[in-house]
């Protein structure tokens, strides 16, 4: 199984600011994932983060709006930037030790832009 | 691209009693799997039950089984027993086997499963 810390796990911020949320795994794992929970829906990935490589997003992302990092094969991070109420929404991070298993979640960042 | 379609958003069961969520998916992969995810109040996803395509039996875990219909693209849950601890949002997930790019889910909808006393 895998452990994932997620940060903050929740926050109220200004429009027009940004926030990073970060994610430690207490494993190395190859792929993180990002998804989005908007108020009462579903989950959505945003983008799969590679450890040494760029960020691959999924269609209606781009990394201006969420840059994601991944220094290393145990920690990520995704910035929400430049927020709008429109972003208020659960952020969570996800990661599998291998194809097909389990996939494991972080508890979520709340994030409520005002 | 996959899609998957939870038609019910809303359930309720008496306690002990059994519940039947259903799932629907689209896809052309031939090997894929297939997740029963729960989310409580606490937002922590937790995997409730897992369904390889490949396999004809169908899964089980303890008081949750599905009926997975491979050629209908059916994968429903049923709950037995229901208890307390059971509510929560439910959600079916889909992941193609032949991707490279690691378990990337598609979920669907959710069904808001409440258990009464």
């Amino acid at each position: 199984s895998a452990v994932i810390s997620q940060k903050p796990s929740r926050d109220i911020c200004q429009r027009g600011t940004s926030l990073t949320i970060q994610c430690q795994v207490d494993s190395q794992v190859t792929m993180m994932f990002w998804y989005r929970q908007q108020p009462g829906q579903s989950l959505t990935l945003i983008a799969t983060a590679n450890q040494g490589s760029e960020a691959t997003y999924e269609s209606g992302f781009v990394i201006d709006k969420f840059p994601i990092s991944r220094p290393n094969l145990t920690f990520s991070t995704l910035t929400v930037s430049n927020m709008s109420p429109e972003d208020s929404s659960i952020y969570l991070c996800s990661v599998e030790l291998r194809r097909g298993a389990e996939a494991f979640f972080g508890q979520g960042t709340r994030l409520t832009v005002v | 691209a996959q899609t998957v379609t939870q038609s019910q958003p809303e359930m309720s069961v008496q306690e002990a009693e059994t519940v039947t969520l259903s799932c629907t998916y689209d896809t052309s992969e031939n090997n894929y799997y297939l997740f029963w995810y729960k989310q409580p109040p606490s937002r922590q996803m937790i995997l409730v039950i897992r369904q390889e395509a490949y396999k004809q039996q169908n899964a089980t875990e303890n008081r949750f089984s599905v009926n997975f219909q491979k050629a209908a693209k059916s994968f429903s849950l049923k709950i037995s027993d229901s208890q307390l601890g059971d509510t929560a949002m439910y959600f079916c997930a889909f992941t193609p086997l032949g991707e490279t790019s690691g378990s990337r889910l598609t979920f669907g909808e959710g069904t808001q499963l409440t258990v009464n006393p």
